[in-house]
């Protein structure tokens, strides 16, 4: 079981270059996110999906597209770097069971924009 | 901005010592989750208390919730050099924010051998 899987693990791009951060996971799991985190500071939504089909703004949407065609996959789109998406990207995914809500992140995506 | 606020930025200790680490938060809450996440890493799910909870354990943890003060503490006994890591509680606001996690700005613990 692989749980949830990003890639790429590290990218640098050039301000103004577009790139595709991908997610998978294989829980069948409705609600998946992406999150930003800087340094020093806890982690921040970006997007935000309840299944196929539905997605919702977070914290922080400006700069990045996401679109949910299958409830495997979450890919988050950076549509033209800007060196203040240098970051680190989770991605999570999770569903409601009879212990709450327990969220499942990726190992992370390093980006750097230069 | 960071729903949570967490206290202390960081904390040190002696291996065997217990650790205590506290979160507030502004909004009312569902739930709220402890995690860890180690130096390079994603984060790892601790522990989740509901807001009609007042305390929950898990092996070393102790988790607990005074909604009254939004307020959270994760107590961890007889702690280990493996513990340290960067610890954060997110709040999860249920309703139509259900699964949305704030985040605080989390913990930094180091425990010396």
């Amino acid at each position: 079981n692989a749980g949830v899987t990003q890639t790429p693990k590290f990218q640098v791009l050039k301000t103004g270059q577009s790139m595709t951060l991908q997610c998978a996971q294989d829980m069948n799991h409705e609600y998946m996110s992406w999150y930003r985190q800087d340094p020093g500071m806890g982690l921040r939504l970006i997007h935000y999906s309840v299944g196929a089909g539905i997605t919702d703004q977070g914290e922080v949407p400006n700069g990045y597209n996401v679109s949910r065609s299958t409830t495997e996959d979450f890919p988050l789109r950076l549509l033209s770097a800007a060196p203040s998406q240098t970051s680190v990207y989770f991605c999570a995914s999770s569903t409601r069971d009879s212990s709450g809500n327990t969220i499942y992140f990726g190992e992370g995506s390093w980006l750097t924009v230069v | 901005s960071q729903q949570g606020e967490e206290d202390p930025q960081a904390l040190s200790i002696q291996e065997g010592e217990n650790a205590t680490m506290n979160c507030s938060y502004k909004t009312s809450i569902n739930n709220l989750q402890w995690y860890r996440q180690n130096s390079g890493r994603g984060l790892v799910h601790l522990i989740l208390i509901r807001s009609n909870e007042r305390e929950k354990h898990s092996g070393r943890l102790r988790v607990t919730l005074d909604t009254s003060k939004k307020s959270s503490s994760l107590l961890i006994t007889a702690s280990r050099a493996a513990d340290t890591a960067s610890y954060f509680c997110a709040t999860d606001a249920g309703g139509t924010s259900y699964g949305k996690l704030t985040f605080g700005q989390g913990t930094i613990l180091t425990v010396h051998p």
